[in-house]
């Protein structure tokens, strides 16, 4: 059964650049799709990317322009990069895995909050 | 964008009630739509894809229905351990796009 775990900073200075990691265990990362997804207090769950295990991504138009996927099949991981966030980004963040059009794995979550 | 829109927001009810969740798009998806239960610091749970295929390892309760814009989940006999919050989620075509998402409370 595949399990995710997400890490990282769970605190971040605004402008700063939020980097988080997903770590795959269980089953291969390879062969699959891998997104992330966020959600703000109160708020509903939003789509922020998805990435192949040979590298290909797309990214949620909202978040294009400051959102960066990347993944080490080798450690069977993926990765977040955010920049210039703002008090906008604080949100629990997921990483999922993306199969036959729905989030088959999810993770628990990791919170985090952009503030000085 | 697709937009998602779930009604309710939240709902009241108790244990053996049936439960009816409604969610809908902004425009077709056929049935392209899924069903999670997010609980509070735990993995989000995959209920039904495909609008009516519920997923391995899902009780029976649960059910899915619908197509193009508008689309149901119910829960036939809600337990203790169904108190949480339901969000549906659009895969027709990205961005992938959630409902605000219903919680169901006591």
């Amino acid at each position: 059964q595949v399990q995710l775990q997400e890490s990282g900073p769970g605190l971040v200075k605004p402008s700063e650049t939020l980097s988080l990691t997903c770590t795959v265990s269980g089953n291969s990362i390879t062969n699959y799709y891998w997104s992330w997804i966020r959600q703000p207090a109160g708020k509903g769950l939003e789509w922020i990317g998805r990435i192949y295990t040979s590298g290909s991504t797309n990214y949620n138009p909202s978040l294009k322009s400051r959102v960066t996927l990347s993944v080490d099949t080798s450690r069977n991981q993926f990765s977040l990069r955010l920049t210039s966030v703002t008090a906008a980004d604080t949100a629990v963040y997921y990483c999922a895995r993306l199969a036959d059009h729905c989030f088959d794995a999810w993770g628990q979550g990791s919170l985090v909050t952009v503030s000085s | 964008d697709i937009q998602m829109t779930q009604s309710p927001s939240s709902l009241s009810a108790s244990v053996g009630d049936r439960v009816t969740i409604t969610c809908r798009a902004s425009q077709s998806i056929s049935t392209y739509l899924n069903w999670y239960q997010l609980k509070p610091r735990k993995a989000p749970k995959l209920l039904i894809y495909a609008a009516s295929s519920l997923q391995s390892g899902v009780p029976s309760r649960f059910s899915g229905s619908g197509s193009g814009t508008d689309f149901t989940l119910t829960i036939s006999s809600l337990q203790p351990e169904d108190f949480a919050t339901y969000s549906c989620q659009q895969s027709y075509d990205s961005p992938w796009t959630f409902g605000q998402g219903t919680q169901v409370e006591i």
